[in-house]
């Protein structure tokens, strides 16, 4: 089992649909949670920052956290064709020594969304 | 800045070839990691250096694969011999732990097609 799991879609919706997208993990060690948008042929970029549980919002974006039951989620507001990648989620425990600075990655689900 | 930097974009080479990336961090940042992406497996960790020593290569596939980085602003991964199942595209990030996070900074990629 992948310590980061995601449904790799492919996802599509209309314009200004609401997007979930979802993803579970395993190590109780990850404390850093974090969104990353990867446009084709490009490299990914971070698009949400999330540190232990709650929630984060960013304009249309809104990243969740919940650590009881090991689960991530992503949601976009009024979602644009602009809004069209791949997105992965990924998870770091932030530990000292040979932990610090290694994230793992989820899989990635391919959002399209059409006009 | 310029963000990371690599080099080449793309490359085709042959089976049996040596194939050479190069990745320039962005400056200031003490973590350096290579990942392949593929269809099939998604973004896989390869190695990673903190200060430009080797911390965690467990995800090197095997002895086929070898990564160096000879000076804070320089990092290689090469590949020798190559075989059509390393057609990926490979990405180097870095990051700063001075920022207190493990966000890390992909570079465009290079995608190697070995036929």
């Amino acid at each position: 089992q992948k310590e980061v799991e995601q449904d790799p879609g492919p996802l599509s919706v209309p314009e200004g649909a609401i997007v979930s997208l979802n993803c579970t993990y395993s190590n109780s060690a990850f404390q850093y949670f974090m969104w990353y948008r990867q446009y084709s042929r490009k490299g990914p970029e971070l698009l949400m920052y999330t540190y232990s549980s709650g929630n984060k919002e960013d304009g249309r974006f809104t990243a969740q956290v919940d650590k009881s039951s090991k689960y991530i989620s992503l949601f976009i507001r009024d979602s644009q064709p602009s809004d069209s990648a791949t997105y992965l989620c990924a998870s770091g425990s932030g530990a000292g020594g040979t932990s610090y600075g290694k994230l793992t990655f989820g899989q990635g689900t391919i959002l399209t969304v059409h006009p | 800045d310029a963000g990371v930097i690599q080099s080449p974009r793309h490359e085709v080479t042959e089976m049996g070839q040596e194939v050479t990336l190069r990745c320039k961090p962005i400056s200031g940042h003490d973590y350096l990691f290579w990942y392949r992406q593929t269809m099939m497996r998604g973004l896989e960790l390869l190695i990673y250096f903190n200060n430009n020593v080797p911390i965690d290569d467990s995800g090197m596939p095997e002895d086929r694969f070898s990564a160096k980085m000879p000076n804070a602003s320089f990092s290689t991964l090469k590949i020798q011999p190559s075989e059509p199942r390393d057609s990926a595209v490979y990405f180097c990030a870095s990051s700063s732990r001075r920022g207190n996070t493990d966000t890390q900074y992909f570079g465009p990629g290079t995608r190697l097609t070995v036929l």
